[in-house]
């Protein structure tokens, strides 16, 4: 069966702090790793990777995939409150099947 | 450019009744995707449409039916509501079948089943 597993499901960290959070995936007819930022309801979108070994980059999030080993890693770089919410990853199938197989989160709390 | 609108934020049901959620896409979007998101979990797919077509289903009971109009927007329906059904649905609109990366969704309906 699919499945996406993310860790740790909870992290607590201060201001300034970098933070690494991971996923990893078991995906028949895997495409992409996608990861998004759900703070109150609706999910945004961040990162879509497809080629191992490529960092995508926006400020001080930035992502990789590593399709050999089967992960992801999502890096925050000098936290900020505002980055407080839960992350969610997301492994998406080739060919016409359109569902998302969905981690369950890793919430994240940036302290003053 | 409006955004992914959801209605109603929240709904209370009871046990055997029956739910129209309603979500209107971003406009030039063609393709909306339901998710249900139960507390602590991830969204599940629940299925897609494009162009008024179903395209694509997760797991989900035919209890579980949706439409699409030719202005793009959708309805989830949901019959027979039973109490694992209180969750989060999130709607998401996209411009092709295959733009994961431009996904945006709803605010989402809170539905609580009682």
């Amino acid at each position: 069966e699919d499945k996406v597993v993310q860790s740790p499901l909870s992290l607590v960290v201060h201001e300034g702090d970098t933070v690494t959070l991971n996923c990893s995936y078991e995906v028949t007819n895997f495409r992409s790793l996608l990861w998004y930022k759900q703070e109150k309801k609706a999910p945004t979108f961040l990162f879509m990777l497809t080629s191992s070994g490529i960092e995508k980059k926006s400020g001080r999030l930035s992502s990789i995939l590593d399709k050999k080993e089967l992960f992801s890693i999502l890096n925050i770089t000098a936290t900020q409150t505002g980055d407080s919410a839960v992350y969610l990853c997301a492994g998406s199938l080739t060919g016409n099947n359109r569902k998302l197989i969905w981690g369950l989160g890793t919430s994240l709390a940036v302290n003053p | 450019e409006t955004g992914v609108t959801q209605s109603p934020t929240h709904l209370i049901k009871t046990r055997g009744q029956q739910v129209t959620l309603r979500c209107s896409s971003q406009s030039g979007h063609n393709t909306v995707s339901w998710y249900q998101q139960a507390l602590g979990q991830g969204p599940q797919f629940i299925f897609q449409y494009y162009r008024e077509e179903e395209n694509g289903r997760g797991n989900f009971p035919p209890r579980f039916s949706g439409l699409q109009f030719p202005n793009y927007s959708s309805e989830l329906n949901v019959n027979a509501l039973e109490l694992d059904d209180s969750a989060l649905y999130l709607c998401a609109s996209s411009q092709d079948r295959v733009s994961y990366n431009e996904q945006f969704f709803g605010p989402g309906t809170r539905l609580t089943v009682l």
